[in-house]
């Protein structure tokens, strides 16, 4: 069976540091895997996606992944963090026959 | 293309009633999903349907629980005889085919007191 763990639950960081969110999967095969964001009270938002094609995958506002099969990881970063990336940010998998699977969420502060 | 649209956004409902929430996903989109979050957790999933078909359903969706989608098109979800452990954001997406991104609707929020 698929899982998706987010290895940190809160994460904060200063405006202008790098970000870093960390995620590893558990599939049998090579699954889909996404990265969402969801703002204080909107709806949950695409950030990037992997599908097997190239290995990283840039998102938009600057974010970024690198799908790592050896570590069966996925982590999510970005170069310098902005306040509007404050947010809860979701890992996800999704493996053909089966439906999306969510991590717990990782809540992103970003301080001036 | 408006995306995936959730009716309604808010509803507050009485211990034991019944309420129905509609999804309409993007067009042409064949698969259609319903999560549940509640606050402070990732979504968890609840059903999800390839057109007209409900291909599997969590182990979340009690027998009150009850989910259609007739034509292949719009989706509801019904919960019967709600408690107050139904309260949560009900969540729909949709995708135009496996292995591919999911588009997310604003929600649904039901508070049962």
């Amino acid at each position: 069976a698929q899982s998706v763990t987010q290895l940190d639950s809160h994460v904060s960081v200063s405006e202008g540091t790098p970000v870093l969110l960390r995620c590893n999967y558990s599939s049998s095969y090579s699954p889909s895997l996404f990265w969402y964001v969801q703002h204080p009270n909107k709806g949950l938002q695409l950030l990037l996606k992997y599908t097997s094609a190239a290995t990283l995958v840039k998102g938009i506002n600057g974010f970024e992944a690198e799908f790592k099969k050896s570590e069966t990881s996925f982590h999510l970063t970005k170069p310098s963090a902005h306040m509007s990336d404050a947010a809860e940010y979701f890992c996800v998998s999704y493996q053909a026959g089966t439906a999306l699977i969510f991590g717990k969420g990782t809540t992103l502060s970003v301080s001036s | 293309d408006t995306g995936v649209s959730q009716d309604p956004r808010h509803k507050i409902t009485k211990r034991g009633q019944n309420v129905t929430f509609r999804c309409d996903p993007i067009s042409e989109h064949n698969r259609l999903y319903w999560y549940r979050q509640t606050l402070g957790q990732g979504p968890e999933f609840l059903t999800y349907f390839q057109n007209e078909a409900q291909l599997e359903k969590s182990r979340l969706l009690s027998d009150r629980f009850s989910a259609e989608r007739p034509k292949g098109s719009f989706s509801t979800l019904e919960i019967q005889r709600t408690e107050q452990g139904d309260s949560a954001m009900y969540l729909c997406a949709s995708s135009l085919q496996i292995n591919t991104e999911a588009f997310f609707g604003q929600g649904t929020r039901l508070t049962v007191v």
